[in-house]
């Protein structure tokens, strides 16, 4: 396992299109995250989980996005009716243990025309 | 809440020279970590390194050192040596110590660009 893997690595929809991305953590990672990033501005928090709990949602993670990690180990990010406003970089990172560093994936940019 | 602040959008430093870059952030935790991270372009994060609050000595990771100023609530990065490979965004972040919350707090970051 060489790190955290996201996939695609570049998506382009249109507006109104619902989207989905895959984030696989470091194997024997137990604590996964998400990150929206957008153009000149740091990662911020969307949510995350401890194996398959969701254990906090950021106030940014409207109703239209759902973050599921079913049996602990990939997880996926749906936006759904996309709006250009959601074009950023999604950052997905992941960790051993909560005061353990974080590891992040190369990101899957999103383009909504 | 707790904030993070960089106030050094951009900054330049020559190649084998040192930079500093600034980091603040507002916090009312007596435990909590202290992070810089490298973002090379279009390459995935990397940490550079930690600090936790309640430790007085200040990280050093080779080429790498932090002033931590916990009663100044101030954080900043020195780079030795400069080298072409540490031109990148770099993001300070915060994260409370313990419990639940897990979740780093990033800084808007600065980009360092390096002259050869």
């Amino acid at each position: 396992d060489t790190g955290v893997s996201q996939d695609p690595r570049h998506k382009i929809t249109k507006r109104g299109q619902n989207v989905t991305f895959r984030c696989d953590p470091i194997s024997e990672h137990n604590r996964l995250y998400w990150y929206r990033q957008t153009l000149g501005q740091g990662p911020e928090f969307l949510t995350y989980f401890q194996n398959e709990a969701q254990l906090e949602k950021s106030r940014l993670l409207s109703d239209r996005f759902s973050a599921e990690r079913p049996k602990g180990s990939f997880s996926t990010l749906e936006i759904q009716r996309t709006e250009q406003g959601d074009s950023a970089m999604y950052l997905c990172a992941s960790s051993l243990e909560v005061e353990r560093e974080a590891f992040f994936g190369q990101g899957t940019r999103l383009t909504v025309v | 809440a707790q904030t993070v602040t960089q106030s050094q959008p951009e900054m330049s430093v020559q190649e084998a020279e040192t930079v500093t870059l600034s980091c603040t952030y507002d916090t009312s935790e007596s435990d909590y970590y202290l992070f810089w991270y490298k973002q090379p372009p279009s390459r995935q994060m990397i940490l550079v390194i930690r600090q936790e609050a309640y430790k007085q000595q200040n990280a050093t990771e080779n080429r790498f050192s932090v002033n931590f100023q916990k009663a100044a609530k101030s954080f900043s990065l020195k780079i030795s040596d400069s080298q072409l490979g540490d031109a990148a965004m770099y993001f300070c972040a915060y994260r409370n110590y313990g419990g639940s919350q897990g979740n780093l707090i990033f800084g808007k970051g600065t980009k360092l660009s390096v002259k050869p």
